[in-house]
């Protein structure tokens, strides 16, 4: 049982680059989220989906878009990547969105330079 | 929104007890959890309190107070393992859960 598995671990980009970061998981969970972790700080969402086709924006949700066109993928990408967007992503699934423990994945540290 | 606090470090020895607290202000809340990372990992889930009391975990335990808006792990018989950030966070509306920004766990010997 893989659990929740990003691809890739590290990414450096330039600036103004596009990417996709990628996250599947294989517990048929409904609710996927992805969130970011700057230096010693906590874990900020930026997007959500409560099932396949149902997205929603989270706290910082500028500069990132989302979609769910499958229960177990839900992709990240970044549209002109800027320094400001250097940091560590994770990737979370959880049964439902009323089910409190979520499953994270191992990250993705990315360095915008 | 919501906003939480808790302390950005503790320190303790190995055996000890060691309590970490965390306060929030929210404008919707279903329930409390509590995530250990260890450096460079991935947060993993330890305790949910949805309602006033303490649920207990192993050596690990979870406090709520929703009139107080407060909470706090309880970690008893510190190892070095131990040694990680722990992370509260308040679980809102459609699922969605803020964070604080991690309380940093140093066991020494």
């Amino acid at each position: 049982n893989a659990g929740v598995t990003q691809t890739p671990k590290f990414q450096v980009l330039k600036t103004g680059q596009s990417m996709t970061l990628q996250c599947a998981q294989d517990m048929n969970h409904e609710y996927m989220s992805w969130y970011r972790q700057d230096p010693g700080m906590g874990l900020r969402l930026i997007h959500y989906s409560v099932g396949a086709g149902i997205t929603d924006q989270g706290e910082v949700p500028n500069g990132y878009n989302v979609s769910r066109s499958t229960t177990e993928d839900f992709p990240l990408r970044l549209l002109s990547a800027a320094p400001s967007q250097t940091s560590v992503y994770f990737c979370a699934s959880s049964y439902s969105g009323q089910h409190p423990e979520a499953f994270f994945g191992q990250g993705t540290r990315l360095t915008v330079v | 929104g919501q906003s939480l606090e808790q302390p950005s470090e503790v320190t303790a020895v190995e055996g000890a007890i060691v309590q970490i607290n965390c306060t929030y202000q929210t404008s919707g809340f279903y329930g409390l959890s509590w995530y250990q990372q260890h450096d460079g990992g991935a947060p993993t889930f330890l305790s949910y309190n949805a309602l006033d009391g303490l649920e207990e975990t192993g050596r690990f335990s979870s406090f709520l107070s929703r009139s107080d808006s407060y909470g706090y792990l309880l970690l008893q018989e510190l190892q070095m393992k131990d040694s990680a950030s722990y992370f509260c966070a308040v679980m809102g509306g459609a699922g969605k859960s803020t964070f604080g920004d991690g309380t940093t766990l140093t066991v020494k010997p």
